[in-house]
């Protein structure tokens, strides 16, 4: 088991650019979460996906977007980077809702100049 | 809005010290809990978690426990190594809640 795998691992963008980052989980998961983690500080939930075909906005949604392409693929979108989206994402997911544990994926360190 | 918080931002522990890492919360609806460690460079990894209907739970090297009463957690880790060094975080979850709170975390530094 790979677990969960998030691609790029860096990305340096300029102001205004778009991409997608890539997340999947070999794990059988039906919830998948997309963080926000800037230095110094905990984790912030951007979106998540409590099971396929469905999304949720988290605490801090703005200036992304999100697409859950199967149960084992949640994609986040930045159509116009900004600075302030600066930071190390991360995705997670796991098998329920409440009571089980996240998984998490190594991160992708994203910085927007 | 409702918050999870750590005491201590930074905790220095020499090596085969106990230590204790704390965190308040502030939501009465969670039920849930569970401890993170994070090491430079990588994902948070889970390390153990606690219902509500516990005050204790023990795992290895690690026990977290719960005081509903004053809404605090904390982990205790025994005989600490140099590899638990990291950042902890705390987390939490509500009842009918669908996603984690996560607490600003804990540098836990361990001293050869």
């Amino acid at each position: 088991n790979a677990g969960v795998t998030q691609t790029p691992k860096f990305q340096v963008l300029k102001t205004g650019q778009s991409m997608t980052l890539q997340c999947a989980q070999d794990m059988n998961h039906n919830s998948m979460y997309w963080y926000r983690q800037d230095p110094g500080m905990g984790l912030r939930l951007i979106y998540y996906s409590a099971s396929e075909g469905t999304t949720d906005k988290g605490e801090v949604p703005n200036g992304y977007n999100v697409s859950r392409l199967n149960k084992r693929e949640f994609s986040l979108r930045l159509e116009s980077a900004a600075p302030s989206q600066t930071s190390v994402y991360f995705c997670a997911s796991r098998w329920g809702g409440q009571g089980y544990e996240q998984y998490f994926g190594p991160g992708t360190r994203l910085t927007v100049t | 809005g409702e918050s999870v918080g750590l005491h201590l931002p930074t905790l220095s522990v020499q090596e085969g010290d106990n230590s204790i890492i704390n965190c308040a919360y502030s939501n009465s609806a969670s039920d849930y809990f569970i401890w993170y460690k994070q090491e430079s460079g990588k994902g948070p990894q889970f390390i153990i978690d606690i219902r509500s209907n516990m005050d204790k739970r023990q795992g290895q090297r690690v026990t977290v426990l719960l005081n509903k009463t004053v809404k605090h957690l904390s982990l205790q880790i025994a005989a600490t190594q140099p590899g638990d060094s990291a950042v902890y975080f705390c987390a939490e979850e509500e009842t009918s809640g669908s996603r984690l709170t996560f607490g600003e975390g804990t540098q836990l530094t361990v001293n050869p």
